[in-house]
Order: C-alpha cells, then sequence, then structure tokens
C-alpha cells in the first residue's frame, strides 16, 4: 500500500527565505507526482505536476525534484512571501495510471513579514 | 461556472440521517473525483468518475456512502445513515482529461455528524 509522508508537518520562516519541503513514498512505481497548495477553507490548488520520467517541474519561484527510485520529492520555494502562507501537499499517482491520487498530510508554512 | 462548484459548503446533520452531496465541475470536464479530508489528514480517494459511469469506486468506505452522475456532468455523493465519523470535508475535483490532466477542485462540503 502506497504510503505518503511529509516532513516537516509545520515550517515558520521569516519573509525573504529560501525553504525546501519534502515528500517521501514507499512505492517507487509512480506514474506521476503533484503539489498542491491548500488556503484555510478552501480547496486544491494545483502547483506543479511531475511525470515519472521527469526529474524536475518549474513554475515561478516554485521548483519541485524528483527522485523515483529513493521515493522522494521536494518543493523548494525561493525568496518566500507572506502570500506563500499554506499548507503544501504532495500526492502521487500509481503507475498504470490509476487516476488515483494518494495524498501526505501535508507541510503548513508560515511565512513571517 | 468558472470553477468546480460543491454544496452546501456546511451541512450539520443528527447521527442516522440522510445526506446528499452535490458538485458541479468545470464545464466539458469529462473526469470527477471525489475525496473526503479529515482534519489534519490529506484527502483521501473516494470515487472517480468518467463520463456517466463510476470507473473506479473502490475508495468508498462502505455499502453507505454511493455517488452518480447521470448525465455526465453534475454528481451527487449520497450518504445513508450517517455516522459521527463521516464528519469531514468531501471534495469534488474535475479535470478536462484522464491523468494527466490537471485537477481542479472545489472548496468543499464540510459536513458535521452530531
Amino acid at each position: 500500500k502506497q504510503e505518503v509522508t511529509q516532513i516537516p508537518a509545520a515550517l515558520s520562516v521569516p519573509e525573504g527565505e529560501n525553504l525546501v519541503l519534502n515528500c517521501s513514498f514507499t512505492d517507487s512505481a509512480i506514474y506521476n507526482l503533484q503539489w498542491f497548495r491548500q488556503d484555510p477553507g478552501k480547496g486544491l490548488t494545483s502547483l506543479l505536476l511531475i511525470q515519472s520520467s521527469q526529474r524536475e517541474q518549474t513554475s515561478g519561484r516554485l521548483n519541485a525534484s524528483l527522485d523515483k527510485s529513493s521515493g522522494r520529492s521536494t518543493l523548494y520555494i525561493a525568496a518566500s512571501q507572506p502570500g506563500d502562507s499554506a499548507t503544501y501537499l504532495c500526492a502521487v499517482e500509481r503507475q498504470g495510471g490509476s487516476e488515483k491520487l494518494v495524498f501526505g498530510k501535508g507541510t503548513k508554512l508560515t511565512v513571517n513579514p | 461556472g468558472a470553477g468546480v462548484s460543491q454544496t452546501p459548503s456546511n451541512k450539520v446533520t443528527e447521527k442516522g440521517k440522510y445526506v446528499e452531496l452535490r458538485c458541479d465541475p468545470i464545464s466539458g470536464h469529462t473526469a470527477l473525483y471525489w475525496y473526503r479530508q479529515s482534519l489534519g489528514q490529506g484527502p483521501e480517494f473516494l470515487i472517480y468518475f468518467q463520463g456517466t459511469g463510476a470507473a473506479d469506486d473502490s475508495g468508498l468506505p462502505n455499502d453507505r456512502f454511493f455517488a452518480v452522475r447521470p448525465e455526465g456532468s453534475v454528481s451527487t455523493l449520497k450518504i445513508q445513515r450517517t455516522e459521527r465519523g463521516d464528519s469531514a470535508v468531501y471534495l469534488c475535483a474535475s479535470s478536462l482529461t484522464v491523468s494527466p490532466g490537471e485537477l481542479f477542485f472545489g472548496e468543499g462540503s464540510r459536513l458535521t455528524v452530531l
């Protein structure tokens, strides 16, 4: 059974700092990995999707990497801003395109002005 | 609509009652998903529709839970004989294509069973 773990559970940083969020998964037979953002009381917003054949994806100040063989992904946020404060969730889809995402519990990020 | 719409946004019910939660996906999106998120947890998969048919309902926790999408657009998640453990936020998502299409989530329906 696929399990996704995210550490740390919570992170508080001053504005402007670069930071890394970690995600690990137990079964390396994945189809893709996605990072989502969730604001309090809201749904999820897709940030980056990495296919299993890819090593990384970038969008603006965000960069996500994937090391499938070791079961790890990182989300790097450059020059953090208070508006980045949210919970960041990692999710993997099983190889074979099952359409079913397995999520971690998330990392709650607070960026202090 | 511009995004995925879910109603009601909040529902408080008593144990044993029947509940329906509605999801209106983005127009033209053929794939529709239901997830359940408990406090402090990540979302858990419930069911996935491709068109009108449930392509994968393996995440439904028991036979009290049922979902339909009769015309391939709006979906309703139905919960019978609700229990306190059913309390959670029920999230709906849609995508234009099958995986790896980008998922668009609604804001969820928060269900509280007293």
